[in-house]
């Protein structure tokens, strides 16, 4: 069972456009996290957002946590060719395990010149 | 470099034969995690260490697959038999502590392809 479902899963679009990613669960979260993966390396945190109803911004990119805390999106203003790459979420439960992260499967982001 | 490193970076076997992943986590960091990722799929959680013990196994796959730590720095999962379903990227990370909401920094992984 996929706890995280994030869409689409595969994204193609021209240089300047506008996008947004979206990452859905029914189980409510402590806290997600947006990364980002490029080839050949390991996932980078861009954010993590922990109070239903927040809204963070990291220049382009406008991540925002639903108010039950089960969903997020990450909308991109502007995409450039930089911004290409597989986009993961990733929720962290409350409790004992909360050191333990649910990712989704990823959005590959692909933004041409 | 202060990062998370791994080795190797890509590591093609046969059927059948064991393989050693080893990582290198940012030095004072007491949490280290093993997550796969297989082609089309999230990253999915193998084991969490909190220095040398692993509280957490219940990820490993099968009893194919085990891990240690040693001096609450390297760790090495090794993989037993190997099967073609195991080819995937294999991930490591670590953070200063394993409860909270410690940021986990991620390596660059082992690519590994069973043949």
């Amino acid at each position: 069972t996929q706890l995280l479902e994030q869409s689409p899963q595969f994204l193609s679009i021209q240089e300047g456009e506008n996008l947004t990613v979206y990452c859905n669960s029914s189980s409510v979260f402590s806290s997600l996290q947006w990364y980002r993966q490029e080839p050949g390396e390991g996932p980078v945190l861009l954010v993590t957002v922990v109070t239903g109803g927040e809204v963070k911004k990291l220049k382009r990119l406008t991540f925002q946590f639903g108010d039950a805390r089960k969903d997020s999106s990450l909308h991109i203003t502007a995409a450039q060719p930089g911004d290409t790459g597989l986009y993961l979420c990733a929720g962290r439960r409350s409790g004992g395990s909360n050191y333990k992260l649910t990712f989704g499967k990823g959005t590959l982001l692909t933004v041409n010149p | 470099g202060a990062g998370v490193s791994q080795s190797p970076s890509n590591k093609v076997t046969e059927k059948g034969k064991d393989v050693e992943l080893r990582c290198d986590p940012i030095s004072g960091h007491t949490a280290l995690y093993w997550y796969r990722q297989s082609l089309g799929q999230g990253l999915e959680f193998l084991i969490y260490f909190q220095g040398n013990s692993a509280p957490d196994k219940s990820g490993l796959p099968s009893d194919r697959f085990s891990a240690e730590r040693t001096g609450g720095s390297v760790s090495t999962l090794t993989i037993q038999r190997t099967q073609q379903e195991d080819s995937a990227v294999y991930l490591c990370a670590s953070s200063l502590q394993g409860v909270g909401a410690a940021e986990q920094y991620f390596g660059p992984g082992t690519r590994l392809t069973v043949t």
